[in-house]
């Protein structure tokens, strides 16, 4: 089994639907995040969350929420999907470090697509 | 305003030869630079890092140069092989406990 997992890996709907993404980690990191892929835009960092008390808001957080239900699950919602917010999603996770880069390890990725 | 830049989106290289990957960023305070690679259909991996404290980073085949003054790192490929063909995303943190700023990717081609 994958160390992060994204479900689902793809989903279509339509402009104002209530759409969830979910992320599960078997690392044990206390760290998990949401980025968006847009071609030309590379990685866009929507919410991280440095423990289940914490949640913080990244790039562009404006027309979705999160919910960290525990260490190891972090899910992403859009509350009335728009277009614009077809994308490539990736959960990401990392461990608290006393010194080093803060490196991440991503899921697969969940292709999302709102018509 | 695009903290991390990468203005080639695109990059072919033949078989043996050496790869360079560019990246600028703007934030002097970024203290440490990370490389991912993307397959298609996959999330991106860790690669490579380096802290602002060197010039210089090495494993393997990668190599990473950082030229502090210049707000310049590049990713140095040698030999480049066609397994490497991929997107690279050159990536910057403020500190080793911040959020990871990503530059917009180039997407590397290996010719056999």
């Amino acid at each position: 089994d994958a160390d992060v997992t994204q479900t689902p890996r793809n989903r279509i709907t339509k402009t104002g639907k209530r759409i969830m993404l979910e992320c599960s980690q078997t690392k044990g990191h206390d760290r998990m995040y949401w980025y968006r892929q847009d071609p030309g835009l590379g990685l866009r960092l929507i919410y991280y969350s440095f423990d289940v008390k914490d949640i913080n808001k990244g790039e562009i957080s404006d027309g979705y929420s999160v919910s960290r239900q525990a260490q190891a699950k972090f899910s992403l919602s859009l509350e009335s999907a728009i277009p614009n917010q077809t994308a490539l999603y990736f959960c990401a996770t990392s461990d608290r470090q006393v010194s080093g880069a803060n490196v991440l390890t991503f899921g697969a990725g969940s292709r999302l697509t709102v018509l | 305003d695009q903290q991390v830049k990468q203005n080639s989106p695109s990059l072919s290289v033949q078989e043996g030869r050496i790869s360079i990957l560019n990246c600028d960023y703007t934030n002097s305070m970024f203290d440490y630079f990370l490389w991912y690679k993307k397959y298609p259909a996959e999330g991106p991996t860790f690669l490579i890092s380096i802290s602002s404290i060197k010039d210089k980073n090495e494993d393997g085949r990668f190599t990473v140069f950082l030229n502090k003054s210049a707000k310049h790192l590049s990713l140095h490929i040698v030999p480049s092989q066609p397994g490497d063909s991929a997107v690279y995303f050159c990536a910057a943190t403020k500190t080793s406990y911040d959020k990871v700023i990503f530059g917009p990717g180039t997407s590397l081609s290996v010719i056999p």
